[in-house]
């Protein structure tokens, strides 16, 4: 399967724990971005990077959320002290730059903060 | 500040028929429109999008129309199938960014 994976699927953590998540693109794409959703609205913007640079983060983004992209290839979310408000999907997607402006998305992460 | 609004939270269609699904938009910065799908548990499938100095674009059962003036645009799918149940998200990104900005979304119905 050559589309954008997401791992874990599915994460349940107490209220306070640190959370990690891991997005790999499909392979060639040099753009990465991450989205959340919650019941009932469509996805909302998180943050984004071209190649290894994060070049844009949402207010959306707090100081609990941390991204990074180390080698341009794959990406990890980590979300430290989380909130019962944390809850919701997680979603990766990518795109190539040259290709225009379809993003594609992996299966998400639903995270559940108890 | 909801910038891109799906104002119909679902829809039913008996099968064979149009389905028509809308959208607005109230940013004119916004400048390429795209369509994605959405099954339960799954992350939203790209279907079918359109630049902004296009008013139409068809992809087999699928089409969608632009009116920028009334910044308004829709997806038809003809026929509508089963299978084609799912919800469906409209969003919008502007030439200077990188964000896609989605509506809330519409829940299709395709019934036998």
């Amino acid at each position: 399967d050559t589309g954008v994976s997401q791992d874990p699927r599915h994460k349940i953590t107490k209220r306070g724990q640190n959370v990690t998540f891991r997005c790999d693109p499909i392979s060639e794409h040099n753009r990465l971005y991450w989205y959340r959703q919650t019941l009932g609205q469509g996805p909302e913007f998180l943050t984004y990077f071209q190649n290894e640079a994060q070049l844009e983060k949402s207010r959306l983004l707090s100081d609990r959320f941390s991204a990074e992209r180390p080698k341009g290839s794959f990406s990890t979310l980590e979300i430290q002290r989380t909130e019962q408000g944390d809850s919701a999907m997680y979603l990766c997607a990518s795109s190539l730059s040259a290709t225009g402006n379809e993003q594609f998305f992996g299966p998400g992460t639903r995270l559940t903060v108890l | 500040d909801q910038q891109v609004k799906q104002n119909s939270p679902s829809l039913s269609v008996q099968e064979g028929r149009i389905s028509i699904l809308n959208c607005d938009y109230t940013n004119s910065m916004f400048d390429y429109f795209l369509w994605y799908k959405k099954y339960p548990a799954e992350g939203p499938t790209f279907l079918i999008s359109i630049s902004s100095i296009k008013d139409k674009n068809e992809d087999g059962r699928f089409t969608v129309f632009l009116n920028k003036s009334a910044k308004h645009l829709s997806l038809h799918i003809v026929p509508s199938q089963p299978g084609d149940s799912a919800v469906y998200f409209c969003a919008a990104i502007g030439n200077s960014g990188y964000a896609l900005n989605f509506g809330k979304g519409t829940s299709l119905l395709v019934t036998p």
